[in-house]
């Protein structure tokens, strides 16, 4: 059965360094998206993104988040300058017809030092 | 804005004990609804959906009804198992993409 799998499990970096968080979505899927879910608390939507572009993004993805999709497989989501309040669990997500069917990945633990 | 309440865990039961994990929302529109249930060191997978008042979904067992005068979408299970045990997510979407999910409730199961 098709996954979406992300990369790495675990990342650890220190205050100030950047990241880049790694998604491979389903093959034929078409909307991305990138969530977070900070220990204890919510998972929360960041952003949204179809036919190369942004299509919605929450308050919490400022100028230091970016995504990209740079190949036909991969969806990344880059944090510029990390900041210790950015340590959370990252879910990468994708569906081919819109929100009803998110298919989840297995998380990246980030941990900022 | 859209919000999810469900209730606090951990909840620990019993095998074949009966289940009910509620949820409540609040939305400005007409959401769609979902479980979504995440095993130990797996992601979140999609449980079951509801896109109208009045619908039911159902997938392993587990049932939830879409319940618009009580804005409530509640997880049961007749008979749990072991297997079973996991964190379930209450969550809603309304017509733009982005899902809202509740804290999540962690269920333990009993052998």
């Amino acid at each position: 059965e098709p996954e979406v799998t992300q990369t790495p499990s675990h990342q650890v970096t220190q205050m100030g360094q950047e990241v880049i968080l790694r998604c491979v979505p389903i093959s034929n899927h078409l909307y991305f998206y990138w969530y977070r879910q900070i220990l204890g608390q919510k998972v929360e939507f960041l952003v949204s993104f179809y036919n190369n572009e942004i299509s919605e993004k929450s308050e919490i993805f400022d100028d230091q988040f970016s995504v990209e999709r740079p190949d036909g497989s991969n969806f990344t989501l880059k944090i510029r300058s990390t900041k210790l309040e950015d340590s959370a669990m990252y879910f990468c997500a994708s569906s081919s017809q819109g929100v009803y069917e998110q298919y989840f990945g297995p998380g990246t633990r980030l941990t900022v030092t | 804005g859209d919000s999810v309440t469900q209730m606090e865990g951990p909840v620990t039961l019993s095998e074949e004990a009966f289940l009910t994990i509620n949820c409540t929302y609040t939305a400005t529109g007409y959401p769609s609804l979902f479980w979504y249930v995440q095993y130990p060191g797996e992601g979140l997978q999609l449980l079951l959906k509801a896109t109208k008042a009045d619908d039911k979904g159902s997938n392993k067992g587990f049932e939830a009804t879409y319940r618009k005068e009580t804005t409530s979408f509640h997880l049961e299970k007749g008979s749990v198992q072991v297997s079973d045990s996991a964190v379930y997510f209450c969550a809603l979407s309304e017509e733009d993409d982005k899902i809202i999910f509740g804290k999540g409730t962690r269920l333990h199961i009993l052998p």
